[in-house]
């Protein structure tokens, strides 16, 4: 069974407006963790936030936050105002405990268009 | 720090050929994975590395895939008889050992396309 479900394949956006990327995970461990990587154009994955499973608190960093809901197991991330150079492959994943948080699972990704 | 690096960056091979990528580490990482990713899909855990020991594998990883870290640095990932299902992109990365939850360090990745 697919652990992350980002249902979202490909979203574009005008510039300036608000965008929300959604993420549903789904896992026995009570105890996990919670990721969001950016992938640009040139490839490299880039490290967002990571959230902890006890940690519901909902997390602002600039342009960018987090709504993190265990109640519906969802990680949602919204970029305020979008930059022409938001533009990128988005990926939401989750790391368990069971795996001693060796073992990273993947979303397949949302694509976000962001046009001037 | 040149963080992650991964050489070739591309290869293109005919089916049925032997291929080797190599992962050099932030230097002062002693955790390293490999990854698979496909076109439009998220990347797939293949193996990982404490130190020199492979700790876990991935069901995906067929008999023609092995891995090596020898001396706990850089890491290799050969693939033997190539098919054409195994073209993707490899990526690998790193961590901290003490930060064990935390971030992974990507590389650019290696392409590889098996013709």
């Amino acid at each position: 069974a697919q652990k992350v479900t980002q249902a979202q394949t490909e979203i574009s956006v005008v510039e300036k407006e608000d965008v929300t990327l959604d993420c549903v995970y789904e896992t026995r461990d009570t105890t996990y963790y919670l990721f969001w990587y950016k992938q640009p154009p040139s490839g490299e994955l880039v490290f967002l936030i990571r959230r902890n499973s006890f940690d519901e608190q909902n997390e602002i960093s600039g342009r960018y936050s987090w709504n993190f809901q265990k109640s519906t197991s969802s990680f949602n991330f919204t970029i305020t105002a979008s930059q022409v150079v938001d533009s990128a492959v988005y990926f939401c994943a989750l790391s368990e405990a069971e795996d001693n948080f060796n073992k990273f699972y993947f979303g397949s990704g949302t694509k976000l268009n962001v046009k001037p | 720090d040149t963080g992650v690096s991964q050489n070739p960056r591309h290869k293109i091979t005919k089916r049925g050929q032997n291929v080797t990528f190599r992962c050099d580490p932030i230097s002062e990482h002693n955790r390293l994975y490999w990854y698979r990713q496909t076109l439009g899909q998220g990347p797939e855990f293949l193996t990982y590395f404490q130190n020199e020991a492979q700790l876990e594998k991935s069901r995906l990883l067929s008999d023609r895939f092995s891995a090596e870290r020898p001396k706990g640095s850089f890491s290799t990932l050969e693939i033997q008889r190539t098919e054409q299902g195994d073209s993707a992109m490899y990526l690998c990365a790193s961590s901290y050992a003490s930060q064990s939850t935390g971030e992974l360090f990507f590389g650019e990745g290696s392409r590889l396309t098996v013709l």
